[in-house]
């Protein structure tokens, strides 16, 4: 079945230790997001890549940033992760302003 | 920026019983969308729909465009159906603007 897959479901860091989050799809889509949610709030998009197009939310902050190697695969990295950066990370994928069809998302937790 | 508001923002169910959830936008938008957020995180497509009504098993959907709403109705809710619901629109962008959702309950 065509799907959008995270990786890992769950993560922990330490304070200040960088990590990336993984994101693939097989649905051939030309755009992916990242999304954050933290506890009992909605979803916020941090950035899209349209193909290879990177697009930044204008808040998004500089400690986050992203890499899409592929079609396939887009990555989130955290620079310099904070306790207020523990959340749900959610890749969704979509094809020009159709649908958005989210993965499993991956919970951070920093301690 | 555009405002989404759901509403209720809890509901609390028999398991059987019918509801309706609301969801007001404040600008045109080209796209809406439901979802359920299940226990474990994962936002399952229910609806896209800018605009009409769509059926799908026991869930239903309107959106009313020109006077800026949408509802899903749920019919003969099941445990299952637990959850949070968002409702989220785009407009000439790409990012899904979500309302804060509505928590539904359903005991048995």
């Amino acid at each position: 079945d065509a799907m959008v897959i995270q990786n890992p479901r769950y993560q922990v860091t330490q304070f200040g230790k960088p990590v990336t989050l993984s994101c693939s799809q097989t649905l051939n889509h030309n755009v992916m997001y990242w999304y954050q949610q933290k506890s009992s709030q909605a979803p916020k998009l941090l950035f899209h890549y349209y193909d290879k197009d990177f697009n930044n939310e204008a808040d998004t902050p500089d400690n986050f940033q992203s890499r899409r190697p592929n079609t396939s695969f887009c990555f989130l990295d955290i620079r310099s992760p904070g306790l207020g950066d523990a959340a749900m990370y959610l890749c969704a994928t979509s094809k020009v302003k159709e649908t958005q069809y989210f993965g499993p998302g991956t919970r951070l937790l920093v301690l | 920026g555009i405002q989404v508001e759901q509403s209720p923002p809890d509901l609390i169910l028999q398991e059987g019983a019918n509801s309706t959830l609301r969801c007001n936008f404040s600008d045109s938008v080209n796209n809406l969308q439901w979802f359920h957020q299940n226990p474990w995180g994962q936002l399952i497509n229910l609806f896209y729909i800018p605009s009409g009504t769509k059926q799908n098993g026991r869930l239903s959907a309107t959106t009313v465009a020109t006077e800026r709403y949408s509802l899903l109705y749920i019919s003969s809710s099941q445990t299952t159906d637990s959850g949070v619901y968002f409702c989220a629109v785009n407009q000439a962008g790409t990012a899904l603007i979500f309302g804060k959702g509505t928590t539904l309950s359903v005991s048995s």
